[in-house]
């Protein structure tokens, strides 16, 4: 199985901030790598897919890049509306794994 | 407006076994892969099984395969996800998902809970 190893767990940032989390797979997946915003109580929301195409409906402040095998979410300006856990997700092959998320909260 | 509605969750006993559906609409059903994915209690998203658009060929993680069966009524525009020899660690919530290379719309998500 792939394992998809995400970092940090937990971020603190200030409303206006650049915001960072990464994944990196243990096995070549290409571009097959998603990211997901899950806010509580709520359902998952795609944010990136194909590891750099912007979701439909997702602000332009949240971009997708990859370098090698790490793969990276990155939000250019926090604001408070993006307080979420985030998740990635392989789907190159069977098992899909996701990440173990990064809970993003305001300093 | 694509939409997921789960049904079917609730308390079962360890052994016991449950079936979810999930209703769809706003797109056209037989045409995407579906796909079941779970979230534990305070825990990180699990994906669960998959099925074709025929519904011919269906994956499955191993924590679940052999106890879990995923199909689907492309006539309903309807998925299923019936769990058998339920244990506790299936304690989560269910959701369904839309996706053939990955997810992208979701349900909102029905309560299954394991206890006795």
């Amino acid at each position: 199985d792939i394992q998809m190893t995400q970092s940090p767990s937990s971020m603190s940032a200030s409303l206006g901030d650049r915001v960072t989390i990464t994944c990196r797979a243990s096995q070549d997946i290409g571009n097959y790598l998603s990211w997901f915003q899950q806010k509580p109580g709520k359902s998952p929301r795609r944010m990136i897919y194909g590891a750099t195409n912007l979701a439909a409906g997702v602000p332009s402040r949240f971009s997708g890049s990859r370098s090698g095998s790490d793969y990276s979410l990155t939000i250019s300006s926090l604001e408070s509306e993006d307080m979420a856990i985030y998740y990635c997700l392989q789907s190159i092959q069977y098992p899909w794994t996701f990440g173990g998320g990064t809970k993003l909260e305001l300093k | 407006e694509v939409q997921l509605v789960e049904s079917g969750g609730g308390l079962v006993q360890p052994g016991r076994s449950l079936k979810l559906s999930c209703a769809a609409s706003g797109f056209t059903f037989s045409n995407y892969y579906m796909a079941w994915v779970r979230q534990a209690p305070k825990k990180g998203l699990e994906w669960v099984a998959t099925i074709s658009t025929s519904g011919s060929r269906t994956y499955y993680p191993d924590s679940v395969k052999g106890r879990f069966t995923i199909s689907r009524d492309n006539a309903k525009s309807s998925l299923y996800l019936q769990m058998n020899s339920l244990k506790s660690e299936d304690t989560a919530t269910y959701y369904c998902a839309r996706g053939t290379e990955a997810p992208d719309y979701w349900g909102q998500g029905v309560m299954v809970t394991v206890s006795s």
